[in-house]
């Protein structure tokens, strides 16, 4: 199964709301990553887990809470956000990096809109 | 950090007819370079990766080019078709930064039937 899975697909949600995307792939992978992702520019990481510990944290404000509950889990918790969050968020996943890069696999993503 | 940059930001080209995507990178410890692919609406999705002890990499209609003194590489699509139409983003890597990608900022190739 080279393939990574996220739920839901579409998310419409208040300011005032808590919301979570999931995120799973069995590739047997220790390395997984959060993206956001805004029409025709590059993904831009967010968080990067590396044997389920938070390894990367890119400076995202406290209002998304990532959580890996095992190795081919991951969640992102949503708790008051701005409009200007909607996005696509993307999930990913790779083999541990060594002395070499390895191909990121990413998720379908979860369309996201804050109203 | 690492910084990468890519030309041209859109392109159209008649089907048949070649395309080249460029990107430039600024850390010399830069090793491993995908290329990714994202339809309208999709997931990116890998095309071809090229590593830095090789110069060049080849699958049936694409390629890819390094030049490790200049620090480009560049994506080769020969025989365009329409389903080529799609964005184009180039990355880098290098170890020991948890394999953290440094995109460029995308190519919107267009093929014209």
């Amino acid at each position: 199964d080279t393939e990574v899975t996220q739920t839901p697909k579409h998310l419409v949600m208040g300011m005032t709301n808590k919301k979570s995307l999931k995120c799973e792939q069995h590739m047997g992978h220790r390395a997984m990553y959060w993206y956001k992702q805004k029409a025709k520019k590059p993904p831009e990481l967010m968080f990067v887990y590396s044997y389920e510990k938070l390894s990367i944290n890119e400076s995202v404000p406290s209002r998304f809470s990532p959580e890996c509950p095992n190795s081919s889990l991951l969640n992102l918790h949503l708790h008051a956000l701005q409009p200007e969050d909607s996005a696509l968020y993307l999930c990913a996943s790779s083999q541990e990096q060594r002395d070499w890069g390895y191909e990121q696999y990413f998720g379908p993503g979860t369309r996201l809109t804050v109203t | 950090g690492e910084n990468v940059e890519q030309h041209p930001s859109t392109l159209s080209v008649q089907e048949g007819d070649s395309a080249v995507i460029k990107c430039t990178y600024s850390d010399s410890a830069s090793n491993y370079f995908p290329w990714y692919k994202q339809e309208l609406g999709k997931r990116p999705q890998l095309i071809i990766d090229i590593r830095s002890n090789v110069g060049e990499k080849k699958d049936q209609r694409i390629a890819v080019t390094l030049n490790k003194t200049a620090k480009h590489f560049s994506l080769h699509i020969t025989e365009t078709q329409p389903e080529d139409s799609a964005v184009y983003f180039c990355a880098a890597s290098r170890a020991g930064t948890g394999n953290q990608f440094y995109f460029g900022t995308g190519t919107s190739l267009t093929v014209i039937p």
